[in-house]
């Protein structure tokens, strides 16, 4: 059971739209649409940002959405604003009822 | 609105057990599984299993050896036992609640040192 591969870092400019990518396997990612998201600032815990690839919980922005093609999730923040700025991780099921995390991304707003 | 606390030691000796304990209030414990994950400083998370209220675990693969998590529904409480622990457990400890693969809550995480 290996970490989703996800970039380390990822930038843009307030009110761009960036994408991370999350890259897992066919015994992960690829067989299930059992992928989440969390967004964690520093010294905080996560937050649950998407879950079910791409279902939204009450009270996230809409400018957070989510999607996933094959073995690869991807995470999309459109209207890119300075609180965004945070560390991202997704999370997929990987069978046998196990839970594997990303790596982990660092969005910067320039 | 379920919340999370994690309670226990914030040191522990090599080769010894780490040993903590959530306490869940605002919700019912039979209505998630309770999952601990955790966070070395400066890496990522790592799940690191779950258990239910009926008493059923499942846990990561990579710690299963050295992992026991319990419950006590009578308190709402579930624990997490790590034995023969060494620097590499070092670690920021959640304690959280999941459903369908999702974590839709978490405490605010414990630090937890190894070292002598």
């Amino acid at each position: 059971q290996s970490a989703l591969t996800q970039p380390a870092s990822v930038s843009g400019s307030p009110g761009q739209s960036i994408t991370i990518s999350c890259t897992g396997t066919s015994s992960d990612v690829g067989s299930y649409n059992l992928v989440s998201w969390y967004q964690q600032h520093p010294g905080k815990a996560p937050k649950l940002m998407i879950y079910e690839v791409s279902k939204r919980p009450s009270g996230v922005s809409n400018r957070f959405s989510g999607s996933k093609s094959g073995n690869t999730a991807s995470l999309t923040i459109s209207g890119l604003q300075a609180e965004d700025e945070a560390d991202y991780y997704c999370c997929s099921y990987a069978g046998s009822s196990t839970l594997v995390f990303g790596t982990g991304t660092k969005v910067t707003v320039l | 609105q379920v919340q999370l606390q994690e309670s226990g030691p914030g040191l522990v000796k090599p080769s010894e057990t780490l040993s903590l304990t959530c306490t869940v209030s605002g919700g019912s414990i039979s209505s998630y599984y309770w999952s601990w994950i955790r966070q070395p400083p400066g890496k990522g998370l790592e799940w690191i299993g779950y258990i239910y209220y009926s008493g059923s675990t499942n846990y990561n693969p990579s710690l299963k050896s050295r992992v026991t998590i319990s419950v006590d529904t009578s308190k709402n409480q579930f624990s997490l036992k790590l034995s023969s622990v060494t620097a590499a457990d070092t670690a920021v400890y959640y304690c959280a609640g999941e459903l369908m693969a999702t974590i839709y809550y978490w405490g605010q995480g414990t630090l937890v040192t190894v070292s002598s």
